[in-house]
């Protein structure tokens, strides 16, 4: 079975820009979260999603948006790009949300970042 | 105040010897669970363990093992037999219940070489 898949790899973009990034859950896993790792730090937690509804947000600002799509991936948006963007950002998928072992699987991130 | 920390920035471990990673965690919730991850240099986080708050026994997952002292908040993973395979950074998180979500808390994490 696939993993958790992430678009692109890398991306270059400059202050100001806007970016799109993309997620694709483990085929039957209905939850995906957003995190952005800075460099030298733990992953951070900007959203995540269930059944195409958002269920939590982090200490994010407004500039960063997300959404669900009926087939469960999921699409990370950051408008206004500042050089602080500048991040691993991870996608991570599971079966559900709630309490319990229910591990979140990660995929390999996009690299951004901001010139 | 940082829910989860680690206070080892970096460890320094031979080929098959043991070697224990500390964290410490903070939270009101007395239903929780915590997590020790992975993280290689290629950038994926790999999921190691789990440690529910109400679980009486300590985890073990095949070479990794979780020291939960509860009453102490403190989550710390053991490796047994060290690889050189087992070099990059790892990181302790936790998951509160009473979040919306399951949204995961990190620690800044350790970066663990191992040599021969």
């Amino acid at each position: 079975d696939a993993g958790v898949t992430q678009s692109p790899t890398h991306l270059i973009k400059t202050r100001g820009q806007q970016v799109t990034l993309r997620c694709s859950p483990i085929s039957g896993h209905k939850s995906v979260s957003w995190y952005q790792q800075v460099l030298g730090q733990g992953p951070q937690f900007i959203f995540q999603y269930y059944e195409k509804e958002e269920r939590g947000r982090g200490n994010f600002p407004d500039r960063f948006s997300a959404r669900q799509f009926p087939n469960y991936s999921s699409e990370l948006n950051v408008n206004a790009l500042l050089l602080g963007d500048s991040a691993l950002y991870l996608c991570a998928s599971s079966l559900s949300i709630g309490t319990g072992r229910n591990e979140q699987f990660f995929g390999p991130g996009t690299r951004l970042t901001v010139l | 105040a940082q829910k989860i920390t680690q206070t080892q920035p970096g460890m320094f471990v031979q080929e098959k010897e043991a070697v224990t990673l500390d964290c410490t965690y903070d939270t009101s919730d007395p239903s929780y669970g915590l997590f020790w991850y992975k993280q290689p240099s290629s950038g994926e986080m790999i999921f190691l363990i789990y440690q529910g708050s109400y679980d009486q026994q300590n985890a073990t997952e095949g070479r990794y093992s979780l020291n939960f002292q509860k009453a102490r908040k403190s989550a710390n993973l053991v490796i047994s037999a060290s690889q050189l395979g087992d070099s990059a950074m790892y990181f302790c998180a936790m998951r509160e219940a009473n979040q919306a979500g399951t949204a995961l808390i990190f620690g800044k994490g350790t970066t663990l070489s191992v040599s021969s």
